[in-house]
């Protein structure tokens, strides 16, 4: 595709399930970001890959997160015993170069926890 | 926190009128760019502007850059209904690899 692609784009479920939310890049694009912007609120770092190197995990904000990029392209993110406070936009965002270009977003997935 | 702040928080001016977004962050960068996000949808670029420049032009957007006061402004001219959005600046630090996002400013532009 042409751009960032995110799925789901809505994902409704009861708290302790685990979701799982994808994000498909720009083809060529090594970098990949994952941010979550909670209501009316800024971007949060979640996790960041580059290439084949070890992600940069700093951001999750617990071990009930994870993510994973298979091939250097689709990426993963998942949220294991989700709980209320983790109702938020995903947002996942692509780029050619480590920090020196732009990001390319995708439109988010909105995941709403019970 | 090392996020950029960005002032004022919502700005609502009349269609034609200019509108200037400010942005203040903590610690050196490589360059700094600004995004804009329209409600329930993905962020775009704007615009980017790299620590050694102090002025950019990109059609109606003009940035500035002062890295001894760590801001930067966004100005639109002649606003149209159409720039109602929400824009957020983001600094690319010169240590670590992720992107830091303000707060953002809601603009509305009343036709």
């Amino acid at each position: 595709g042409a751009g960032v692609s995110q799925s789901p784009s809505n994902k409704v479920t009861e708290k302790g399930k685990d979701v799982e939310l994808r994000c498909d890049p720009i083809s060529g694009h090594t970098a990949l970001y994952w941010y979550r912007q909670s209501l009316g609120q800024g971007l949060e770092f979640l996790i960041y890959f580059q290439g084949n190197s070890a992600p940069d995990k700093s951001g999750l904000p617990s071990d009930r997160f994870s993510a994973e990029r298979t091939g250097g392209s689709v990426s993963t993110l998942t949220i294991q015993r989700t709980q209320q406070e983790d109702s938020a936009v995903y947002l996942c965002a692509s780029s050619l170069l480590q920090n020196t270009g732009e990001l390319f977003f995708g439109e988010g997935s909105r995941l709403t926890v019970l | 926190s090392q996020q950029g702040e960005e002032d004022p928080q919502a700005l609502s001016i009349q269609e034609g009128e200019n509108a200037t977004m400010n942005c203040s962050y903590k610690t050196s960068i490589n360059n700094l760019q600004w995004y804009r996000q329209n409600s329930g949808r993905g962020l775009v670029h704007l615009i980017l502007i790299r620590s050694n420049e102090r002025e950019k032009h990109s059609g109606r957007l003009r940035v500035t850059l002062d890295t001894s006061k760590k801001s930067s402004s966004l100005l639109i001219t002649a606003s149209r209904a159409a720039d109602t959005a929400s824009y957020f600046c983001a600094t690319d630090p010169n240590t670590g690899n992720q992107f830091y996002f303000g707060t953002g400013t809601s603009l509305t532009v009343i036709p």
